[in-house]
């Protein structure tokens, strides 16, 4: 167990709905991150909160709407999404100095 | 920005065998080199790191090696065991507090 938990751990969605990635920690850590990892490619950041704030966001389509409501939680809200979206999303959260704890990510694949 | 390349893409020892992954990077300001290692289904986990004060780190049978002149680090597993069987992942940023740029990963099998 990481300590940090993603819902659902596999999701199915055709283009046109509207769904949301849930991600929870309770290590006391005030940053919190969305990556896409796609197949042999390198892990990509989408988003950085710190503190709840949005600190990063590394030119994501708007398709994908990030959300915090506090340092435990993060939401990662998905609509008209496109096919090539389908990857694994994981989470993670670090406190200061320290490195990434990783979450076991959520399979999405988009039809 | 920070550009981190890993070789190879796959590898495929015997057991009991040593395993040597091989990352370079670009940005000779990075200073932290952390290594995940991915088991199937699930997140990447933190296995060792190491900082560029240090040329050598090691941990059991895991060890990173890092020449900051030549800008590559590795990792190396002696007496690999079939559960070493994972993808592992290099980084490298310019201090722990700063965003991580990932290599593309390497599967690596222990074949028994």
């Amino acid at each position: 167990e990481t300590g940090v938990t993603q819902t659902p751990r596999h999701l199915v969605m055709g283009m046109t709905n509207k769904k949301s990635l849930k991600c929870e920690q309770h290590l006391g850590h005030n940053a919190m991150y969305w990556y896409k990892q796609s197949a042999k490619k390198p892990l990509e950041l989408m988003f950085v909160y710190n503190f709840k704030e949005q600190t990063e966001n590394n030119s994501v389509p708007s398709r994908f709407s990030p959300e915090c409501p506090n340092s435990s939680h993060l939401f990662l809200h998905l609509h008209t999404l496109q096919p090539e979206d389908s990857a694994l999303y994981l989470c993670a959260s670090k406190p200061p100095g320290s490195p990434l704890h990783f979450g076991n990510g959520t399979r999405l694949t988009v039809t | 920005g920070e550009n981190v390349e890993q070789h190879p893409s796959t590898l495929s020892v015997q057991e009991g065998d040593s395993a040597v992954i091989k990352c370079t990077y670009s940005d000779s300001a990075s200073n932290y080199f952390p290594w995940y290692k991915q088991e199937l289904g699930k997140g990447p986990q933190l296995i060792i790191d190491i900082r560029s004060n240090v040329g050598e780190k090691k941990d059991q049978r895991i060890a990173v090696t890092l020449n900051k002149t030549a800008k590559h680090f590795s990792l190396h597993i002696t007496e690999t065991q079939p559960e070493d069987s994972a993808v592992y992942f290099c980084a490298a940023s310019r201090d722990s507090a700063r965003q991580l740029t990932f290599g593309s990963g390497t599967q690596l099998t222990v074949l028994p």
